[in-house]
């Protein structure tokens, strides 16, 4: 059982460099999530997206851009990287309107931006 | 907005009690609970929804207070494995009419031998 599966593990990335954070569920579920995680800031909503083809900012979006390319994978794009993007970066997914259902987190994408 | 978690950081000796609190400002639609060990992703202990349930977990439970937009973690007894940073979530309705969940900033448990 695979659940949420994010790629690359570890990246290190120059400042302004652009990259895309990959993550596929296979719970047929139709919301996903990004979030960053910051130490003593907990897990912030990057953007957010309750079905194909639908997005929505969250907290922090600044810097980011998303695609839900189809129901199973949602990407998270970093356009001109900057070191105040170094974090550890979460996919989760879970069913629309997750009454009674959980979030279920991939491993995490732990990028450092120098 | 992210739902406001105290105590920030608790240690206790093993067998102890710990209470973890969570609120916000806003109008909930649940809450959710989940338990992160360093290095790990988060994973889900319960959700309560709105109306005042109180759910279990083991020894781990939890209540929320719809009219309070509160909820609180309950760890009694608490064991070794219970150490780890506790994070609620909340669900509120966003621009598309949609439930977005957001953290807040995590509380850190050490339970000590």
């Amino acid at each position: 059982n695979a659940g949420v599966t994010q790629t690359p593990k570890f990246q290190v990335l120059k400042t302004g460099q652009s990259m895309t954070l990959q993550c596929a569920q296979d719970m047929n579920h139709n919301s996903m999530y990004w979030y960053r995680q910051d130490p003593g800031m907990g897990l912030r909503l990057i953007y957010y997206s309750a079905s194909e083809g639908t997005t929505d900012k969250g907290e922090v979006p600044n810097g980011y851009n998303v695609s839900r390319l189809n129901k199973r994978e949602f990407s998270l794009r970093l356009e001109s990287a900057a070191p105040s993007q170094t974090s550890v970066y979460f996919c989760a997914s879970s069913e629309y309107r997750t009454v009674n259902t959980e979030a279920f987190f991939g491993q995490g994408t732990r990028l450092t931006v120098v | 907005q992210q739902p406001v978690q105290s105590p920030q950081a608790v240690i206790l000796r093993e067998g102890e009690d710990a209470v973890i609190n969570c609120s916000s400002s806003k109008a909930l639609y649940s809450v959710h609970w989940y338990r992160q060990k360093h290095g790990e992703a988060p994973v889900f202990l319960m959700i309560l929804l709105k109306g005042g349930e109180q759910k279990g977990h083991e020894k781990i439970s939890a209540s929320f207070n719809e009219k309070k937009q509160q909820s609180s973690l309950y760890l009694t007894a608490s064991q070794l494995s219970y150490s780890g940073t506790y994070f609620c979530g909340t669900e509120i309705v966003s621009n598309f009419g949609n439930e977005k969940l957001t953290f807040g900033t995590g509380t850190r448990l050490t339970i000590i031998p």
